[in-house]
């Protein structure tokens, strides 16, 4: 199994300019996640699917699109990107099973709006 | 409001010794917590976790430790070696299906050989 899946690993964008982060698994996980870190932050959560066609935002979603068309993909879409969206942002997944509620993540994009 | 907080943020000790991370919540509806290890240019990885209905979760030379009165939890690492340097979050959920984890800053930890 590759796990979690990131691309790009690298971007730069110019203010105004859009792009998709892509993330994939191949675990069969019905709940996946996206996450920005910024320096010296911890993680914060942008958006979360529990399942193929539902998402919902989590604590800092302006800016940010998502969907989920299936189980494996879940990608992360910015529309007009701004210097405050430079951060380093990670994709997880999970599968609840009894009180487990490990995430599993991926590398990472690291991305500089200038 | 930051929910879950680690106030240190960085540890040095030498290899072979102990190292305490510590770990504070103010969210009372906080039943899960994990501590995630991460390096450089990497993804967090999950270490180890605890439920709320536990004060103790131990595995190989990782504990952690809740005390729910205090709402605290510490992770112990012995004996510490070199590899363990890495940034540690401690997160934590509330459960209810969601699964959504609250991080904190983490914390630099350095085991110098």
């Amino acid at each position: 199994n590759a796990g979690v899946t990131q691309t790009p690993k690298f971007r730069i964008l110019k203010i105004g300019q859009s792009m998709t982060l892509q993330c994939a698994q191949d675990m069969n996980h019905n709940y996946m996640y996206w996450y920005r870190q910024d320096p010296g932050m911890g993680l914060k959560l942008i958006y979360y699917s529990v399942g193929a066609g539902i998402t919902d935002k989590g604590e800092v979603p302006n800016g940010y699109n998502v969907s989920r068309s299936t189980t494996e993909d879940f990608p992360l879409r910015l529309e007009l990107a701004a210097p405050s969206q430079t951060s380093v942002y990670f994709c997880a997944s999970s599968h609840p099973a009894g009180d487990s509620y490990e995430q599993y993540f991926g590398p990472g994009t690291r991305l500089t709006v200038t | 409001d930051q929910q879950v907080k680690q106030n240190s943020p960085s540890l040095s000790v030498q290899e072979g010794r102990i190292s305490i991370l510590n770990c504070d919540y103010t969210n009372s509806m906080f039943d899960y917590f994990l501590w995630y290890k991460k390096y450089p240019a990497e993804g967090p990885t999950f270490l180890i976790s605890i439920s709320s209905i536990k004060d103790k979760n131990e595995d190989g030379r990782f504990t952690v430790f809740l005390n729910k009165s205090a709402k605290h939890l510490s992770l112990h690492i012995v004996p510490s070696q070199p590899g363990d340097s890495a940034v540690y979050f401690c997160a934590a959920s509330t459960g209810g299906g969601s699964e959504k984890l609250v991080f904190g800053k983490g914390m630099k930890l350095t085991v110098n050989p």
